[in-house]
């Protein structure tokens, strides 16, 4: 069974702190990903790596950043939080490049940004 | 701009009738379409696929049509469960600048099934 997990299910933060969360699957997937899902918007692609040391822009990538040292793990970094990165936080991870196959998500990071 | 919308957000249906759940889309590129359905506090799992080269694809009581020239996609659900109220996203397979492949979600349908 494919798992990914996060580090934190729940996580409160003041504006302005730096934030890490963490994510790692365990199947040896090529490609992992960072979504954020808000009410009335949908999941929304912040950043995705198909490598390791290798990321690409998502469709909201500003005020994020990622890092992917090892294959199994993806980190999103909040630089300095602000109150509109609250929100849930999903990553996925998928096998290879053919995008056919399907992604796998962690159960979610819920940030509140105060 | 949602280039992935699901109109509806929510439907309730009753235990044993069909759910419809719709989806269209703008993108004439996208190749590739997805179905995933979420529980509260859980992450979205995968649910059905469909290429864009077929119109059509079943996987027990879950069925997808695809209608290109339309540019729209259902998931259709029949016969209805309690155990399938969640929210539903359908997604679409966009290639990248870069070669590589993203998926652009919808808003997501809440379906409940009503007892």
């Amino acid at each position: 069974d494919v798992k990914v997990t996060q580090s934190s299910r729940y996580l409160v933060k003041r504006t302005g702190e730096k934030v890490f969360l963490e994510c790692v699957q365990d199947m040896d997937h090529e490609n992992m990903f960072w979504y954020r899902q808000d009410p009335g918007l949908g999941l929304r692609l912040i950043y995705f790596s198909y490598d390791v040391k290798m990321k690409e822009k998502g469709d909201i990538p500003e005020g994020y950043s990622v890092s992917r040292e090892k294959k199994e793990r993806f980190s999103l970094i909040l630089e300095s939080a602000s109150t509109n990165q609250t929100s849930m936080y999903l990553c996925a991870s998928s096998k290879s490049r053919q995008g056919k196959e399907t992604q796998y998500f962690g159960p979610g990071t819920r940030l509140l940004v105060l | 701009d949602q280039q992935v919308k699901q109109n509806s957000p929510s439907l309730s249906v009753q235990e044993g009738r069909i759910s419809i759940l719709n989806c269209d889309y703008t993108n004439s590129m996208f190749d590739y379409f997805l179905w995933y359905k979420k529980y509260p506090a859980e992450g979205p799992t995968f649910l059905i696929s469909i290429s864009s080269i077929k119109d059509k694809n079943e996987d027990g009581r879950f069925t997808v049509f695809l209608n290109k020239s339309a540019k729209h996609l259902s998931l259709h659900i029949v016969p209805s469960q309690p155990g399938d109220s969640a929210v539903y996203f359908c997604a679409a397979r966009q290639i990248t600048t870069s070669g590589t492949y993203k998926y652009i979600f919808g808003t997501g349908t809440r379906l409940k099934v009503l007892a």
